[in-house]
């Protein structure tokens, strides 16, 4: 169980266009998803926290315009790069959170690799 | 907010051998601390978890301890295999409905035959 997927699991764009990533709880309902960012050979950079049914919060420093989080439903989120740049290349994870208040833990997708051409 | 220190950056182990990862926190109030496993192009995979009210947890071959006086817990590897080779992430949170986890800088494991 606690199985998380992303999709998908690397996209290619060129500079200026959006892409969406979608991160699904399969086998659990999740009211907590989170977005990470990570560099090669890097530890994973919290980009931001989504909560079913609200806005997402994000952590300083990350531009909440350029980084859309919608999460619309307790197994859904999705991040939307809006006219993504060459920086932005990078690989994308999300998580869910499942479980009780303080039995919770939180569990991976696979990670998306984005590369702005 | 909370720091959490992780130790070596790197480890080299023969197979068969044992491996020791320790982290550190800063923050008291932290309270479960787990440990992901990220293997090359994939997302980090839970692979042991203890809370505070434990000083230490097992699981087949993967050992975890707390030693909350001190603030570090440490994940303990035996009869390590190559399938073991690896990054590893230690890290912390207190848990509720506004925890995040920080991680640590990861341990990259390498197990040689």
């Amino acid at each position: 169980g606690a199985v998380v997927s992303q999709h998908p699991s690397r996209v290619i764009c060129k500079s200026g266009t959006s892409v969406k990533i979608e991160c699904r709880s399969l086998d659990f309902q999740a009211t907590t998803m989170f977005w990470y960012r990570q560099f090669p050979k890097q530890s994973l950079m919290l980009m931001a926290t989504s909560n079913e049914g609200s806005k997402a919060t994000y952590e300083q420093g990350v531009e909440k315009d350029k980084f859309l989080i919608n999460h619309a439903s307790l197994t859904l989120s999705t991040l939307t790069v809006t006219s993504a740049h060459p920086e932005d290349s990078s690989f994308y994870i999300c998580s869910a959170r499942s479980g009780l208040a303080r039995q919770e833990t939180q569990y991976f997708g696979p990670g998306t690799r984005l590369l702005v051409l | 907010g909370e720091n959490v220190e992780q130790h070596p950056s790197t480890l080299s182990v023969q197979e068969g051998d044992s491996a020791v990862i320790k982290c550190t926190y800063s923050d008291s109030a932290s309270n479960y601390f787990p440990w992901y496993k990220q293997e090359l192009g994939k997302g980090p995979q839970l692979i042991i978890d203890i809370r505070s009210n434990v000083g230490e947890k097992k699981d087949q071959r993967i050992a975890v301890t707390l030693n909350k006086t001190a603030k570090h817990f440490s994940l303990h590897i035996t009869e390590t295999q190559p399938e073991d080779s690896a990054v590893y992430f230690c890290a912390a949170s207190m848990t509720g409905t506004a925890s995040k986890l920080t991680f640590g800088t990861g341990t990259r494991l390498q197990v040689t035959l």
